[in-house]
């Protein structure tokens, strides 16, 4: 079975400053997507990043972006020049790709979140 | 795009009632995803359907709880004599085939009281 786990249940940072949050996981796939969620008070998970495990290089998105290390099972997310829209909590999470062809593809599982708070 | 819609949105029953979750998700996804999340902790996966079938679910998917996705379209989750241990949000997602990002909607908060 696939695990995911994050290490940092709270996380705070300055406003316009950088801070990155853990992610680690275990899986037996080869094939795999790792992906960063946000969910703030709304509630709503929003999308933030994604990456394909069979990608060398790690995702951007704007201020985003992601240092993912295959070998250690690493998958952390960088957050550049804070903004307190950012304040939420972040999960990581794994699915399996199409050629897994077990039970986790499609599916996320999620690690415990790691709440951000970003100070003014 | 009208994104992954939920209703009710907030429900609050008594104890041994049921309750009825309705998820329509965006329109062309094929497969379609019911998860649970207690506060303070990431979502938990229950079941998931590609088209009307239903193809896998999750231990945590007890005898009281049922879901259905008629015609492919839309999708109901019914919990049936509803304990207090069934509250929690309850979240359904979509996505279409290739690119596996998955898409969320914004929750049904169940209260049993």
């Amino acid at each position: 079975a696939q695990t995911v786990t994050q290490s940092q249940p709270e996380m705070s940072v300055q406003e316009a400053e950088t801070v990155t949050l853990s992610c680690t996981y275990d899986t037996s796939e080869s094939d795999y997507y790792l992906f960063w969620y946000k969910q703030p008070p709304s509630r709503q998970m929003i999308l933030v990043i994604r990456q394909e495990a069979y990608k060398q290089q790690n995702a951007t998105e704007n201020r985003f972006s992601v240092n993912f290390q295959k070998a250690a099972k690493s998958f952390s997310l960088k957050i550049s020049d804070s903004q307190l829209g950012d304040a939420a909590m972040y999960f990581c999470a794994y699915s399996g790709g199409s050629n897994a062809g077990g039970t986790s593809y499609g599916k996320l599982t999620f690690g415990q979140g790691t709440i951000l708070t970003v100070h003014p | 795009d009208t994104g992954v819609s939920q209703n009710p949105r907030h429900k609050i029953t008594k104890r041994g009632q049921n309750v009825t979750f309705r998820c329509d998700p965006i329109s062309e996804h094929n497969r379609l995803y019911w998860y649970r999340q207690t506060l303070g902790q990431g979502p938990e996966f229950l079941t998931y359907f590609q088209n009307e079938a239903q193809l896998e679910k999750s231990r945590l998917l007890s005898d009281r709880f049922s879901a259905e996705r008629p015609k492919g379209s839309f999708s109901t989750l019914e919990i049936q004599r509803t304990e207090q241990g069934d509250s929690a949000m309850y979240l359904c997602a979509s996505r279409s085939g290739p690119g596996n990002t998955i898409y969320f909607g914004e929750g049904s908060w169940l209260t049993v009281v």
